[in-house]
């Protein structure tokens, strides 16, 4: 199966800073299969970003994603109030669908 | 789309663990793949399997010896059994809708915690 790594852990950020949070994959994932999601605390998660960069109907242009291959970035141009929380790396390319262990993007 | 879990919260170790997911806001036979995701207490996500609209699943191979996925169109729900549960099964488990990819997870429900304990 493809292990997705996820780094830093924890990201510590004060509000209206850039985050980038990373993931790589053991082996490469076609650009279409690749997501992103975030959890905030005692909520599920909720799709952030799919297909390596397109964003569902009311997700805010200050998330981004990037990358190719085995290497993938998630972008938060400046951090809101509301976006310290977890963000995990999916890869749906093959089965089975794998998950990064998440980064917590905690307020410094 | 949305998706609510239901079953037992408490499951006896050995066990059968249960769950619903009620699809609301959109016809189940209309098309999609529709999945379970768990999240052990304070883990990572693991994918737990995903069957389509006319019955095809999908199952991850760690799980797969235990799991069973169906569909009831009629009821616009699925379902998931966990045979000989344990300890580690204990865990949040989330139905997701994953749109046209089977391994998708386009929407999530709320979770429902189940706990294996005697």
């Amino acid at each position: 199966e493809i292990v997705l790594t996820q780094s830093p852990a924890t990201l510590s950020l004060s509000p209206g800073e850039r985050a980038t949070l990373s993931c790589r994959a053991s082996q490469s994932v076609g650009r279409d299969y690749f997501a992103w999601h975030q959890q905030k605390p005692g909520q599920p998660p909720t799709l952030l970003i799919y297909g390596t960069y397109r964003r569902p109907i009311g997700i805010p242009d200050r998330f981004s994603g990037s990358g190719s291959g085995t290497d993938f970035t998630l972008t938060i141009s400046r951090l809101e109030p509301e976006d310290f929380a977890i963000y995990f790396c999916h890869q749906y390319d093959m089965s089975p669908t794998t998950f990064g262990q998440g980064t917590k993007v905690e307020i410094k | 789309v949305q998706l609510q879990e239901s079953g037992p919260g408490l499951v006896k170790p050995s066990e059968t663990l249960s769950l619903t997911c009620t699809v609301s806001d959109y016809f189940i036979i209309s098309s999609h793949y529709w999945g379970w995701i768990r999240q052990a207490p304070g883990k990572g996500l693991e994918w737990i399997g995903s069957i389509s609209h006319s019955g095809s699943t999908l199952y991850n191979p760690s799980l797969k010896s235990r799991v069973t996925i169906s569909v009831d169109t009629s009821k616009n729900q699925f379902s998931l059994k966990v045979n000989s549960v344990t300890a580690a099964d204990t865990a949040v488990y989330y139905c997701v809708d994953t749109g046209s990819n089977a391994l998708g997870a386009a929407d999530w429900g709320q979770g429902i915690l189940v706990t294996v304990s005697s």
